[in-house]
Parts: structure tokens; sequence; C-alpha cells
């Protein structure tokens, strides 16, 4: 079992519909949860945060959290063509390790 | 404020040679970690460094080694280059508790 699983798309989507990307983990004593948004060629870029259950919502963006399931997707809203990306999934490891893992990525494209 | 600088930003090497990168963090953030991305895969993790040491390790051979220096910048060594070994080698630094790393541009390393 990989300790960030993702679907890598990709995801189409048309302008102004919302993109509803997901993500599971596997270590359940996580509790940091990151959105990073990467471009074809760049680096990774980080958009949201989250560490507890429930919603957090940041303009068009919103991630939801639920430990039990083992679960974290993010929500855009609006969708644009700018939003076309590829989204990385990634958990900070449980036990104090100072570890981030990624998943492989959903490639997002927004069709306008 | 600068943001994480690597260096080079492109590399070409040939098989059983030796390379070193280059990361200088964000200013404010004491921890580096380097991470490997293959072409359409996720950011895998090498290690991570910390008050000069290093903290974490993914699964990557002794080949791989790095260094952290006092002002808190960083190398990644690799010896004895493999093919496999291309790829773009990320540097993310933050805070020892991480609230989201910020990403340099990458080192695009080609191995011939």
């Amino acid at each position: 079992q990989k300790e960030v699983e993702q679907n890598s798309g990709p995801l189409s989507v048309p302008e102004g519909a919302i993109a509803s990307l997901n993500c599971t983990y596997s270590d359940r004593g996580s509790q940091s949860f990151f959105w990073y948004r990467q471009y074809s060629g760049k680096s990774p870029e980080l958009i949201m945060s989250i560490y507890s259950n429930g919603d957090k919502e940041d303009g068009r963006f919103t991630a939801q959290l639920n430990k039990a399931s083992q679960y974290v997707s993010l929500l855009i809203r609006d969708s644009q063509p700018s939003d076309s990306a590829t989204y990385l999934c990634a958990v900070l490891a449980s036990g104090g390790y100072q570890k981030v893992t990624f998943g492989i990525g959903t490639k997002l494209q927004v069709i306008p | 404020d600068a943001g994480v600088t690597q260096s080079p930003t492109h590399l070409i090497k040939t098989r059983g040679q030796q390379v070193t990168l280059r990361c200088s963090p964000k200013s404010g953030h004491d921890t580096v970690s380097w991470y490997q991305q293959a072409l359409g895969q996720g950011p895998q993790f090498i290690f991570q460094y910390y008050e000069e040491e290093e903290r974490q390790r993914g699964n990557f051979p002794d080949r791989f080694s790095g260094h952290q220096f006092p002002n808190y910048s960083s190398e990644l060594n690799v010896n004895a280059l493999l093919l496999g070994d291309s790829a773009l080698y990320l540097c993310a630094s933050g805070p020892w508790q991480p609230y989201g790393y910020t990403f340099g541009s990458g080192t695009r390393l080609t191995v011939v």
C-alpha cells in the first residue's frame, strides 16, 4: 500500500465547474496535510494546508479532511484554465518525524 | 526576500561520474529536505537536514549523501551516477515544525 495515493488523472472539467481532487493516506497517526500545485516544468507551490477534521476554505479552494477515513480532498470552485496543473497531496509523517511524503499527483485540465 | 535558491539549474553528467547540487533555504528556515522527481511522478523524499545533521532518510542508496552548513544551506551529492538518476532534484525548506515547505526551482539532472 502506497503511503499517499492519488489518481493520476487527467481530470477534465469545464471552465466554471467545481474540480474535486482526492487523496488517501496510510499513516493513521498523521496530523498535517498539504496540497501543492505544480505547473508543467515548474516546482511545487503550497496552496493549502489542513490539520483538523472538516473543511478549510481559502478563496476558491476548499480542503477537506477526514482522519477516520484517512482521506483528504481539494475542491476548486469556478475552475479557470489557469488552474490546469498537477495537484500533489502531501502528508507529514506521525511520530515526530518531519518527513513529508507526496502522492503521484492528479493532473487537472480545465477546458475553456 | 529571496526564496529557496538552487544551483545549477541544469546539469548533464556521464554515467559513473559524481555530482553536487546546492541549495540555499528561504530566510528564516532552518530545515532542508531534498526530493527526486522523475517525469510523471510525485517528489520522492531523499533525506532531510536540520542542525547540520541528517534527520530522516528515504529509500535511496548510500550513493546519495548530503550536508548542511552552519548557515543552513545544503548540498546533495550523488556518486557513481546511473542513467536512472536522471530527474528533477528539488530542495524544500521550512521550519523544523513544518507548516508547508517552500520549494526551489529545482536542478534538472540528465545522466548520459
